[in-house]
């Protein structure tokens, strides 16, 4: 069965740090896909990942993909307020299927 | 960069009824599109793959009666939840692959939060 694990599932974060949010998954695939949620509100596309050592940066916010380990990280720097959100990861299955991992959701306080 | 829009954006139904939502790719060709479902707090959980000109692909334990998806055009995907109950309650949301890209990214709708009473 395929497993797509986020973590950590909440994440509280002080404004001005460093934090990661890993996202492991149990089968091959050479994509990945980040996404943030904001409440209420539908996914907004972060990070397209199609090869192995890609990595992403846009502002705060860096994603990697390690498809060997089958590990994916993102990465923010400096935290902000409005960084609070959900970010979800999502493993590229086949056709464009994709399985999501359960979500992390953020807070940055000051 | 690709847009996909849903309609309606919200839709408040009486329990038996059937409610239909829309989803458009606006400014590309999409042979495959997505319905998911997502419970407050929870990922999405995907439904069934809608592809153009065909029957819609299920996932396990969704119910094809119940949930009916017609894909009649490259642009256009509706599902229809029939005899809807509150257990049907959910925030839906539609993406939609592009024919012409080079690789899988999904668009996604803004979504259609249906309540049920």
């Amino acid at each position: 069965e395929l497993k797509v694990e986020q973590n950590p599932l909440f994440l509280s974060m002080q404004e001005g740090k460093n934090y990661t949010i890993y996202c492991n998954y149990s089968t091959t695939s050479d994509r990945l896909y980040w996404y943030r949620q904001d409440p209420g509100k539908s996914l907004e596309s972060l990070f397209v990942l199609l090869s192995n050592g890609a990595v992403k940066q846009e502002g705060r916010l860096m994603a990697s993909l390690d498809t060997k380990a089958r590990l994916s990280t993102l990465h923010i720097t400096a935290a902000v307020h409005d960084l609070s959100a959900t970010y979800f990861c999502a493993v590229d299955l086949s056709w464009g299927k994709f399985q999501f991992g359960a979500g992390t959701q953020v807070v940055v306080t000051p | 960069g690709a847009v996909v829009s849903q309609h309606p954006s919200w839709v408040i139904c009486k329990s038996g009824t059937s409610v239909k939502i829309e989803c458009r790719s606006l400014d590309f060709q999409a042979t495959t599109m997505f319905w998911y479902r997502q419970f407050p707090k929870q990922s999405l959980m995907l439904m069934a793959t809608s592809n153009e000109g065909s029957k819609a692909t299920y996932e396990q334990g969704v119910e094809k009666d119940k949930f009916l998806i017609n894909h009649a055009s490259l642009t256009l995907s509706t599902l229809t939840v029939t005899s809807a109950h509150p257990e049907d309650s959910s925030f839906y949301i539609c993406s939609a692959r592009d024919s012409g890209g080079t690789y899988n990214e999904q668009f996604f709708g803004p979504g259609t939060r249906l309540t049920v009473l």
